[in-house]
């Protein structure tokens, strides 16, 4: 089975909010988690990663945020633009090769 | 796309066919993976390679197999393609482990539709 999985299949946000996608997993051995995007007709998008030894990690514009307690991540994404549309996956690594994907979130951005 | 080609990007063949699909990286990166995407089962892992002619199975390994002769190129083979094959295939590269925090990157895709 998955080891992550994702609250909301779809969020639609207004251009300039913050948007918030949350991830569960189930592996509380897990150390490693990563966040892409996924465009329509594109490959997913390395966008973020932070370990376990971390609560929260900031890049330009999005953030993610860790809770080791109740397995949970998100990823905070400031003043959301139309470019930011598309869908999000957390991952983690299940084995030393291989790296599991939650189905995504679709986030839509309104204008 | 972090130097990861993809060939073809389209492709439309029949059942029971034999097909290849090639991911050419420029990056030197050691590990390289195939993905499958399809609607309802998001990513999953059909085979993935670890270095030159290291190769393991994924979670849908079986009706493929792949080959990996050089650093920067790993094929992906459908010996007899089937219509449950239909679907998006995506390689992708890792520097190191992902249990080394090593994230992958992937290519475009190629979307396969088997008739």
């Amino acid at each position: 089975g998955e080891n992550v999985g994702l609250h909301l299949p779809t969020l639609s946000v207004q251009e300039g909010d913050n948007s918030i996608i949350n991830c569960a997993y189930s592996n509380s051995a897990s150390d490693y988690f990563i966040w892409y995007k996924q465009e329509s007709g594109k490959g997913p998008q390395f966008i973020i990663d932070i370990r376990s030894n971390m609560d929260k990690r900031q890049g330009q514009r999005v953030t993610v945020l860790l809770n080791k307690t109740v397995k949970h991540l998100s990823l905070q994404i400031a003043a959301t633009q139309p470019g930011d549309s598309a869908v999000y996956f957390c991952a983690d690594p299940v084995s030393n090769y291989k790296l599991t994907f939650g189905k995504g979130t679709l986030l839509t951005v309104n204008p | 796309d972090a130097g990861i080609t993809q060939s073809p990007r389209h492709k439309v063949t029949e059942t029971g066919t034999p097909v290849t699909l090639r991911c050419h990286q420029t990056e030197n990166h050691r590990y390289m993976y195939w993905y499958r995407q399809d609607p309802g089962h998001g990513l999953r892992l059909i085979h993935y390679s670890y270095g030159v002619k290291d190769t393991d199975k994924g979670e849908v390994s079986d009706g493929y197999s792949v080959s990996r002769s050089k650093t920067e190129d790993f094929l992906l083979t459908l010996e007899s393609a089937t219509s449950s094959q239909t679907s998006v295939y995506f390689c992708a590269i890792s520097e190191s482990s992902p249990t080394y925090n090593s994230p992958l990157h992937f290519g475009n895709g190629t979307r396969l539709t088997v008739t």
